[in-house]
C-alpha cells in the first residue's frame, strides 16, 4: 500500500536551516506530484509547497516563498524540503502528501505521511 | 486567497445519531472541494473530494454534498471511531483549508 515516511525534523535555532525527506513506496513515485503540507501546534492545517510529478514545476505558499526549497530525487521515490532562515512561525508538524490523481497537478490529498515535527526555538 | 469558513467549531453528537458539518466558501469553488478527517496525535485522512466521492475506503454513511460556495459533509450513523476533527480544503484555486470542526460525544 502507499507509504509516505518522513524524516529530519527536530529542534533548530531562528535563522538556521533544515532538510526534510520523505521515502514514498507502494505506488510509481513519477506519476504523482507531492506535496508538504504543515500544523503548527494545536492548529489547523497549511499547504507549504508542491512538486509536480515530472519535476517540472514547483510552487511555495507564500509564507515559506524565497526561504523554502521543494526537490525530489526520482531515482530514489524521495522528496526534500530545504528549509533555510528559518522563524518561529515555521514550528509545526510537517507532512508529506501525494496529490489525487495521477499524472495531475491537484491540491487535494489522497494520502499522508506521520509528519516530522520541527521546533524552531532559540 | 479563497476562505474556508466551517461550522460549528465544535459539535456534540452521540454514537448512531446523524453529524451534519458545514462549511462555505468566500468566493465559488465549483465542486473543488475535499474533506479530511483526523485523529489526536494521527494525520489527516482523506474522506471526500470533488464534494461528494468518497475516497478509497471510506465508509458508505460519510456523505458529502454541495458546489458553488456551500457545502456539507453528513455522517449518516455516528461510530465511536469517527470522533475527532474533520477539516474541509478548496482546492479550486491552490488549497486551502478550513479551521476545523471538533466532532465529540455527547
Amino acid at each position: 500500500q502507499v507509504q509516505l515516511v518522513e524524516s529530519g525534523g527536530g529542534v533548530v535555532q531562528p535563522g538556521r536551516s533544515l532538510r526534510l525527506s520523505c521515502e514514498a513506496s507502494g505506488f510509481i513515485f513519477t506519476s504523482y506530484t507531492l506535496h508538504w503540507v504543515r500544523q503548527a501546534p494545536g492548529k489547523g492545517l497549511e499547504w507549504v509547497a508542491l512538486m509536480s510529478y515530472d519535476g517540472s514545476n514547483t510552487y511555495y505558499a507564500d509564507s515559506v516563498k524565497g526561504r523554502f526549497t521543494i526537490s525530489r530525487d526520482n531515482s530514489n521515490n524521495t522528496l526534500f524540503l530545504q528549509m533555510n532562515s528559518l522563524r518561529a512561525e515555521d514550528t509545526a508538524m510537517y507532512y508529506c502528501v501525494r496529490g489525487g490523481g495521477q499524472w495531475l497537478l491537484t491540491f487535494y490529498f489522497d494520502s499522508w505521511g506521520q509528519g516530522t515535527l520541527v521546533t524552531v526555538s532559540s | 486567497e479563497i476562505v474556508m469558513t466551517q461550522s460549528p467549531v465544535t459539535l456534540s453528537v452521540s454514537p448512531g445519531e446523524r453529524a451534519t458539518l458545514s462549511c462555505r466558501a468566500s468566493q465559488s469553488i465549483s465542486s473543488y472541494l475535499a474533506w479530511y478527517q483526523q485523529k489526536p496525535g494521527q494525520a489527516p485522512r482523506l474522506l471526500i473530494f470533488g464534494a461528494s466521492t468518497r475516497a478509497t475506503g471510506i465508509p458508505a454513511r460519510f456523505s458529502g454534498s454541495g458546489s458553488g460556495t456551500e457545502f456539507t459533509l453528513t455522517i449518516s450513523s455516528l461510530q465511536s471511531e469517527d470522533f475527532g476533527v474533520y477539516y474541509c480544503q478548496q482546492y479550486n484555486n491552490w488549497g486551502t483549508f478550513g479551521q476545523g470542526t471538533k466532532v465529540e460525544i455527547k
